[in-house]
């Protein structure tokens, strides 16, 4: 089955820095790769998805970029502000009934001022 | 806000309670799921309904009984519960079936067995 891994399991950076999340899957027939960030005490919240039919997405601080042949996906966040503070997994999933959400172990990023 | 909502947000329990979870969805979305996860580690999906019809069972122990009654609604429900099952469980809601399309979670009940 699918497997999803995910690095750096902790990130820590200073306001106004980038900060890169990288996560790999082994299945090729994988298509869509989801990203959620957790604050504490909260559910996990989508904040930026892409699917295999393109290389890259961005919404405003946030990108990703996918690499289809090496089976690379990556989370890219500029200027972090502290409330970027928080748990981001990545996930990988296929189109197919009887498939789930395989998510990464997380990423805990810390943003200091 | 999430427009996915869970009640209780926190409930403590003995091993010998009957008690149940509560989720609900305004969003006309027709996928609903239940999520355990554990501290530090990211959510296992336990059960999937499609149009008010259980999908997945992902080898769940019958303790715990999932319940659609509409699509708005998704209810678990727990009995006989171990300390082990202390955890925070999500629900989540998609608009059809089919894990590539965009789950919105809600925050979760947290739960304690004593």
């Amino acid at each position: 089955g699918e497997n999803v891994e995910q690095h750096p399991s902790t990130l820590s950076v200073q306001e106004g820095d980038s900060a890169v999340i990288k996560c790999t899957y082994s299945d090729s027939a994988s298509n869509y790769f989801p990203w959620y960030k957790q604050e504490l005490g909260k559910g996990p919240q989508l904040i930026i998805d892409i699917r295999s039919n393109v290389g890259e997405k961005k919404d405003q601080r946030i990108a990703v970029t996918l690499n289809k042949t090496a089976k690379h996906f990556s989370l890219h966040i500029t200027e972090t502000q502290p409330e970027d503070s928080a748990v981001y997994f990545c996930a990988a999933s296929q189109n197919q009934a009887g498939t789930a959400l395989i998510f990464g172990k997380g990423t805990t990023l810390s943003v200091s001022s | 806000d999430t427009e996915v909502t869970q009640t209780p947000k926190h409930l403590v329990m003995g091993m010998t309670n009957k008690k149940s979870l509560k989720c609900e969805q305004h969003m006309g979305h027709r996928a609903m799921y239940w999520y355990k996860q554990k501290a530090k580690k990211p959510p296992e999906l336990m059960f999937v309904y499609s149009y008010e019809k259980l999908s997945i069972n992902e080898s769940v122990p019958s303790r715990f009984s999932p319940e659609c009654p509409n699509s708005s609604l998704l209810n678990l429900h727990l009995h006989a519960l171990q300390p082990e099952d202390s955890a925070l469980y999500l629900c989540a809601s998609s608009p059809l079936r089919g894990s590539n399309q965009p789950q919105h979670f809600g925050d979760g009940t947290r739960l304690s067995i004593l």
